[in-house]
């Protein structure tokens, strides 16, 4: 059974800090999602990757398949970055395991 | 840009009363998802449905649970003699392809009383 684990669960850092998210998982997938949701509930998707790394504006993640690991970073965080954060897997065509999400605090 | 738009934003329902949760998936994508999360917990896969057929469902999408897209737009969940254990917020996803990112809705608050 692929099981989704996050850390840490709960990030408060000051504006302008670089904040990493990790997130591993223990069989192999066909893609692995970054997500953010808002307090009101919503969910965007930010990125979805299977090698490498991807970069979006200050959102960078990474993936290291050999160690099944990936990392969130976000440079210069604002305090609109605050969110919950999930990592979520696909390891059939279809379904997503999602990881139980990081709170994402930054303070002004 | 093209969202996905659920209806309605909060439900509230008698335990054992049937509910029908909407969505209006983007118009060109092929694969449907509806997810489910708990107040306080990880959100989860019910049932992916592609080629007007479910391609995948999770343990927790039994015989309680249905899924129709009846006219070619509307993807519909719809759960019958509900429990309340079925509150909880309600996510219907779509996307344009296979490993393709997944569009979201707002999201169905769905209170069981």
């Amino acid at each position: 059974k692929n099981e989704v684990e996050q850390s840490p669960q709960n990030l408060t850092a000051q504006e302008g800090e670089f904040i990493t998210i990790n997130c591993s998982y223990s069989v192999g997938i066909s893609a692995l999602h970054w997500l953010q949701q808002h307090p009101g509930g919503g969910i965007v998707s930010l990125f979805m990757l299977s090698s490498g790394k991807k970069k979006h504006g200050r959102l960078i993640a990474t993936i290291n398949i050999q160690e099944k690991h990936s990392s969130l970073h976000i440079t210069a965080s604002h305090p609109r970055d605050s969110a919950v954060y999930i990592c979520a897997v696909g390891y059939s065509n279809y379904q997503l395991i999602w990881g139980a999400g990081t709170k994402l605090i930054i303070k002004p | 840009e093209p969202e996905v738009t659920q209806t309605p934003s909060h439900q509230v329902t008698q335990m054992g009363q049937e509910v029908i949760l909407r969505c209006v998936p983007i118009s060109n994508h092929l694969y449907f998802y509806w997810y489910r999360q708990i107040l306080g917990q990880k959100v989860e896969f019910l049932v992916s449905f592609y080629n007007n057929e479910i391609s995948e469902k999770s343990e927790i999408f039994d015989d309680q649970f249905s899924v129709e897209r009846p006219d070619g737009s509307n993807f519909t969940l719809k759960i019958r003699s509900t429990k309340l254990e079925d509150s909880a917020m309600y996510f219907c996803a779509s996307e344009a392809g296979s490993n393709q990112p997944q569009h979201f809705g707002d999201g169905t608050r769905l209170s069981i009383l």
